[in-house]
């Protein structure tokens, strides 16, 4: 099955600066690509998805990147605000393989930004 | 809007009880997934289901059950509760695949403990 890798663990930085969260999944036929952000104490929400006819996909200060080459896709916030700090979750899949649009999630970056 | 609910935000059980958590879509979605959170291990897929009285093992089906008797409902069910199952449980619920999208709405977590 799908594994999905994702770094660091925790990120912590000044206000106005970019963060940059980076993922790894293994399976070649894994073709979307999504990451969700979880606020303290809220359900995790879907901020940001790339599927694997793009390299790149931006949304106002949110951007994703994918090297299907490489098999690693990375997410790149820029000009950090304090209501950035959250869990980021990246994910992979195939959904339209298989019987649901299953995903594999990485095991999370506490982002912290600072002041 | 779509709206995710889960039967209880907080659950405190015994050892060996049977535990139901209950999981309820408002957007007639056909997917339907249950994950457990703990830190470090992000979110790892325990049962999905794609149909009414269709369910599908996913990463960590081990010590769990589900059932999925109506479209909007799907409950997960512990049959002997263990210690190793305290954890944050999400549910999500996905639109089918012919729509094009996949994202996966998440309810808001019951947290369970097992004394």
């Amino acid at each position: 099955g799908e594994n999905v890798e994702q770094h660091p663990s925790t990120l912590s930085v000044q206000e106005g600066d970019s963060a940059v969260i980076k993922c790894t999944y293994s399976d070649s036929a894994s073709n979307y690509f999504p990451w969700y952000k979880q606020e303290l104490g809220k359900r995790p929400q879907l901020i940001i998805d790339i599927r694997s006819n793009v390299g790149e996909k931006k949304d106002q200060r949110i951007a994703v990147t994918l090297n299907k080459t490489a098999k690693h896709f990375s997410l790149h916030i820029t000009e950090t605000q304090p209501e950035d700090s959250a869990v980021y979750f990246c994910a992979a899949g195939n959904p339209q393989t298989g019987t649901a649009s299953k995903l594999t999630f990485g095991t999370g970056t506490r982002l912290q930004v600072t002041l | 809007d779509v709206k995710v609910t889960q039967s209880s935000r907080y659950l405190v059980k015994r050892t060996g009880e049977k535990v139901f958590l209950e999981c309820v879509q408002d957007m007639d979605h056909e997917n339907m997934f249950w994950y457990r959170q703990d830190p470090g291990l992000g979110l790892r897929l325990i049962y999905f289901s794609y149909d009414v009285k269709m369910k599908e093992k996913g990463d960590i089906p081990e010590g769990y059950s589900v059932s999925r008797e109506k479209k909007e409902r799907f409950s997960l069910i512990l049959e002997s509760a263990s210690t190793n199952q305290t954890s944050m449980y999400l549910c999500a619920s996905s639109p089918p695949r012919t729509s094009g999208t996949y994202e996966q709405y998440f309810g808001p977590g019951t947290r369970l403990t097992v004394t």
